[in-house]
């Protein structure tokens, strides 16, 4: 099946610095990936949608300048979480399609637990 | 907006027994519905999936039947084994783009 990579798996920032996480498909090429975050014991929020080569489309509530998605290439999203403070610590997942795939055919990473301290 | 909610936060079972998971949805216009299973610390994985004009479909060791008419759908997973414990959400597909809107997630725990 298709595969997608999350790095890194684990991060440990200090507040107000910036960090970037990488969504990658490794073996099909990603027209649409999708950003979400998951607070403990809660569930999946979808945070924004990105295509390849436009501009991400986000939820009510997601603040676009804070949460910045570059989908540059094919294989390749990221998410920046800006200026991140302790509240934005949290379980970052993104899932990634293709273009002619099922509805069912969502392949989601491994996940990216972001720590701000 | 779209809504999905479960019944039951936790469900605690013994091994070898059978499960039965729960979701109520909203949206009665999805096209198809997706089982997740959520490991700690992983992303979902896919269980299952079922179409709007299918009430039942069986994979291995696992069964969801869909009931349209009270929005509602189940996941029933056959002896349950220590490696089912997780988190299970149920995931209404509004068509397009697998653009999922996750329900609230029920954790399943088995005991030996």
């Amino acid at each position: 099946g298709a595969v997608v990579s999350q790095h890194p798996s684990w991060v440990i920032c200090k507040s107000g610095t910036s960090v970037k996480i990488e969504c990658r498909s490794l073996d099909f090429q990603a027209t649409t990936m999708f950003w979400y975050r998951q607070f403990p014991k809660q569930s999946l929020m979808l945070m924004a949608t990105s295509n390849e080569g436009s501009k991400a489309t986000y939820e009510q509530g997601v603040e676009k300048d804070k949460f910045l998605i570059n989908h540059a290439s094919l294989t390749l999203s990221t998410l920046t979480v800006t200026s991140a403070h302790p509240e934005d610590s949290s379980f970052y997942i993104c899932s990634a399609t293709f273009e002619g795939a099922t509805n069912t055919e969502a392949f989601f990473g491994q996940g990216t637990r972001l720590t701000v301290v | 907006g779209e809504s999905v909610g479960l019944h039951l936060p936790t469900l605690s079972v013994q091994e070898g027994d059978n499960s039965i998971i729960n979701c109520a949805y909203s949206n009665s216009a999805s096209d198809y519905f997706i089982w997740y299973k959520q490991e700690s610390g992983k992303g979902p994985q896919f269980i299952i999936d079922i179409r709007s004009n299918m009430d039942k479909r069986q994979g291995q060791r696992v069964t969801v039947l869909l009931n349209k008419t009270v929005k509602h759908l189940s996941l029933q997973i056959a002896a349950t084994q220590p490696g089912d414990s997780a988190v299970y959400f149920c995931a209404p597909g509004p068509g397009g783009y697998n653009k999922l809107i996750f329900g609230a997630g029920t954790r399943l725990a088995v005991h030996p």
